[in-house]
């Protein structure tokens, strides 16, 4: 069983539409939980964290963790074109990330 | 305003051959990582320093060391290298709780031939 795993995609949604992107991980333990975007060639970018369970919102973006259950997911309200990417899960013990789920907005 | 920096940013070597990827960050961050991509397996961990002067290993070390020169300065060696290692390096740094990286750079494409 895979530490941290993400469904690969490609996740398609409309522009203007709710993208949701999943994270499940295998660790108890795990105390910090990290969304990166990266697209096509590029390095990643770090787009959020969350440490507590619930909701944190940044702009267009949420994170939403669940301890009990051991996921997190990043919702993108509003979807672009421009959030088109492959967006990576990682958490806690240091350096486990998921494989990543392709993300394609359609105008 | 550079960030992370890291040289070169493309290299061909070949089986058996040796080489220093450079990084550099000046945010002042502690600590400092070396990743590898590879298609379909995601970020791999290859070495951490959490502070000048310390490493520790990652997931996948073998067939590489690491130096913190520096609290800027982070270099990963290939001593001899291998096809099983062409992959996407890259540096990152950060100051977050938790210790995921919060910056990386553009990344080293290195293919062995």
């Amino acid at each position: 069983q895979k530490e941290v795993e993400q469904n690969s995609g490609p996740l398609s949604v409309p522009e203007g539409a709710i993208a949701s992107l999943n994270c499940t991980y295998s660790d108890r333990g795990s105390q910090s939980f990290f969304w990166y975007r990266q697209y096509s060639g590029k390095s990643p970018e770090l787009i959020m964290f969350i440490y507590s369970n619930g909701d944190k919102e940044d702009g267009r973006f949420t994170a939403q963790l669940n301890k009990a259950s051991q996921y997190v997911s990043l919702l993108i309200r509003d979807s672009q074109p421009s959030d088109s990417a492959t967006y990576l899960c990682a958490v806690t013990p240091l350096g486990r990330f998921g494989a990543g789920t392709r993300l394609t907005v359609k105008p | 305003n550079a960030g992370v920096t890291q040289t070169p940013k493309f290299q061909v070597l070949k089986t058996g051959q040796s080489m220093t990827l450079q990084c550099a960050q000046d945010m002042n961050h502690n600590s400092m990582y070396w990743y590898r991509q590879d298609p379909g397996m995601g970020l791999r961990l290859i070495y951490y320093s959490a502070s000048e002067g310390t490493t520790d290993k990652g997931e996948v070390p073998n067939g590489y060391n690491v130096s913190r020169l520096n609290k800027r300065e982070f270099s990963l060696r290939l001593e001899s290298a291998a096809p099983s290692q062409t992959s996407v390096y890259f540096c990152a740094s950060s100051e977050l709780r938790g210790g995921q990286p919060q910056h990386f750079g553009d990344g080293t494409r290195l293919s062995i031939l």
